[in-house]
C-alpha cells in the first residue's frame, strides 16, 4: 500500500531563517506531487505541483521554492522566512491519468514563524 | 476553473442524511465537480466526483443538476465522524484544485 510521510510535524522558526520541509511517498512510482499551505481558518492554497523529477510548476509567486530530486521525494524550501509563511503545510500525491483526481495527503507540518 | 459557492456551515442530526449544496453557475463543459473533506488537523480526503451524471460510492452520493450549475453531496446516514469541512471543487485540471473555504458540517448527537 502507498504511504506518504512529512517531517517535521511541527516547527517554530524565527523570521529570516531558512526552511526545508520534506515529503516522501512509498509504494508507488511516478506520482504527481503537490505542496499546499493552509492559513489558520482558511482553505488550502496550492503552492507547487510536480509531474516528474525536476519538473516543478509554481502557482503562487513568493519566497518559497520546491524541488523534486527523486521520483518520490518533494522538498519545500525558503531562504528567508516571513511572518506570513506561518501555516499548515500539506504534501499530497496522486497517481496516473486514470486516478489523478484523487489526491492523498500527508499528515502535514505546522510551521510558526516568530 | 469555475468558482464554487458553499454555505459556511451546516448542522445535521446523527443518523440523518446530510445534504451539502454547492453552486458552480459558471462551470464549463469539461469541468468536473469534486468533493473532498477535511477532518480537523488532517489533510483533505477525496469523497467523490462527477461530470453530469449522478454518482454514488460507499461514502456518499453526488447529485448534479441537469444544467450543471449546482450540485449536492449527500451523506445518507451522518455520524459524528462525518463532522468536517467539506470542499466542492469545479476543475478541468486535477493538478490545480482550488480548495475554497468549504462548508463546516457539524453532526450533532
Amino acid at each position: 500500500s502507498q504511504t506518504i510521510h512529512q517531517w517535521p510535524a511541527t516547527l517554530v522558526q524565527p523570521v529570516g531563517s531558512p526552511l526545508s520541509l520534506e515529503c516522501t511517498v512509498e509504494g508507488t512510482s511516478n506520482p504527481n506531487l503537490y505542496w499546499y499551505r493552509q492559513a489558520a481558518g482558511r482553505g488550502l492554497q496550492l503552492l507547487f505541483y510536480s509531474v516528474g523529477i525536476g519538473q516543478i510548476s509554481s502557482e503562487v509567486p513568493q519566497n518559497l521554492s520546491a524541488s523534486r530530486p527523486q521520483d518520490r521525494q518533494f522538498i519545500l524550501s525558503s531562504k528567508k522566512l516571513l511572518l506570513s509563511d506561518s501555516g499548515f503545510y500539506l504534501c499530497a500525491w496522486s497517481g496516473g491519468l486514470g486516478t489523478a483526481y484523487e489526491q492523498y495527503f500527508g499528515p502535514g507540518t505546522r510551521l510558526t514563524v516568530t | 476553473d469555475a468558482k464554487t459557492t458553499q454555505p459556511p456551515s451546516m448542522d445535521c442530526a446523527e443518523g440523518r442524511a446530510a445534504n451539502l449544496p454547492c453552486n458552480h453557475s459558471t462551470i464549463s463543459g469539461n469541468e468536473y465537480v469534486y468533493w473532498y473533506r477535511q477532518i480537523h488537523s488532517q489533510g483533505p480526503q477525496y469523497i467523490i466526483h462527477g461530470l453530469k451524471n449522478n454518482e454514488t460510492n460507499e461514502m456518499a452520493s453526488l447529485i448534479i443538476t441537469e444544467d450543471r450549475k449546482s450540485s449536492t453531496l449527500i451523506l445518507p446516514h451522518a455520524t459524528l465522524r462525518d463532522t468536517a469541512v467539506y470542499y466542492c471543487i469545479a476543475s478541468h485540471n486535477f493538478n490545480k484544485f482550488y480548495f475554497g473555504s468549504g462548508t463546516k458540517l457539524n453532526v450533532k448527537p
